[in-house]
């Protein structure tokens, strides 16, 4: 299985809303990673976790929260976004023992703020 | 600082032709460099890796090459297909282990029929 698989596809939000995006992987990766990505740009990194532990956050408003319950899990809670953190979000993973190896992305979510 | 550039920024072929994509890096010290290949709304997929002591590598139509005395990649395709149609992200990794990968900005490519 080397399947990354995120929920949901697509959600709308308002900007007072609470709402979450989930990711998972059944490698044994226990590097994980959440990117956004813009129309025409590449993916920008934000969050990676190493072992459950929150390894890099690159200056991320507060409005996003990672989470990792466990190694194969990770969500991304949103709260009180902005219109323009409408993107797609996509989680990604890599076997931490080579920490430059593949990175595994999932189909991503295309997140809208209304 | 770490940087990948590839050109050009978008490309548009007819079917059955070839083409080339290119990335230059300033990356070091360098690790290795992927070409991910992402359709429109999906999230990229590795077509190849290569290491610092390859210089070509394939994967069915497609080819990548790796110079890195000069620091310059190239991802050749055969006989495109409209399925090639996508954007094509040269990804490099240091050898630093902070996890950070550094994209390139891709290029786009639309095959015609």
């Amino acid at each position: 299985d080397t399947e990354v698989t995120q929920t949901p596809k697509h959600l709308v939000m308002g900007m007072t809303n609470k709402k979450s995006l989930k990711c998972e992987q059944h490698m044994g990766h226990r590097a994980m990673y959440w990117y956004k990505q813009k129309a025409k740009k590449p993916p920008e990194l934000m969050f990676v976790y190493s072992y459950e532990k929150l390894s890099i956050n690159e200056s991320v408003p507060s409005r996003f929260s990672p989470e990792c319950p466990n190694s194969s899990l990770l969500n991304l809670h949103l709260h009180a976004l902005q219109p323009e953190d409408s993107a797609l979000y996509l989680c990604a993973s890599s076997h931490l023992a080579r920490n430059t190896g593949e990175l595994f992305f999932g189909e991503g979510s295309r997140l809208t703020v209304l | 600082k770490n940087q990948v550039e590839q050109s050009p920024q978008s490309l548009i072929i007819l079917e059955g032709k070839n083409c080339t994509l290119q990335c230059n890096y300033t990356v070091s010290p360098f690790s290795n460099l992927r070409w991910y290949k992402q359709d429109t709304g999906r999230g990229p997929v590795s077509l190849t890796i290569m290491t610092f002591s390859e210089n070509t590598k394939s994967n069915g139509r497609y080819t990548a090459t790796l110079d890195a005395d000069t620091k310059q990649s190239s991802l050749h395709i055969t006989a495109s297909q409209l399925s090639d149609s996508a954007s094509y992200i040269c990804v490099v990794s240091a050898t630093s282990g902070t996890y950070k990968y550094i994209f390139g900005t891709g290029t786009r490519l639309k095959v015609l029929a």
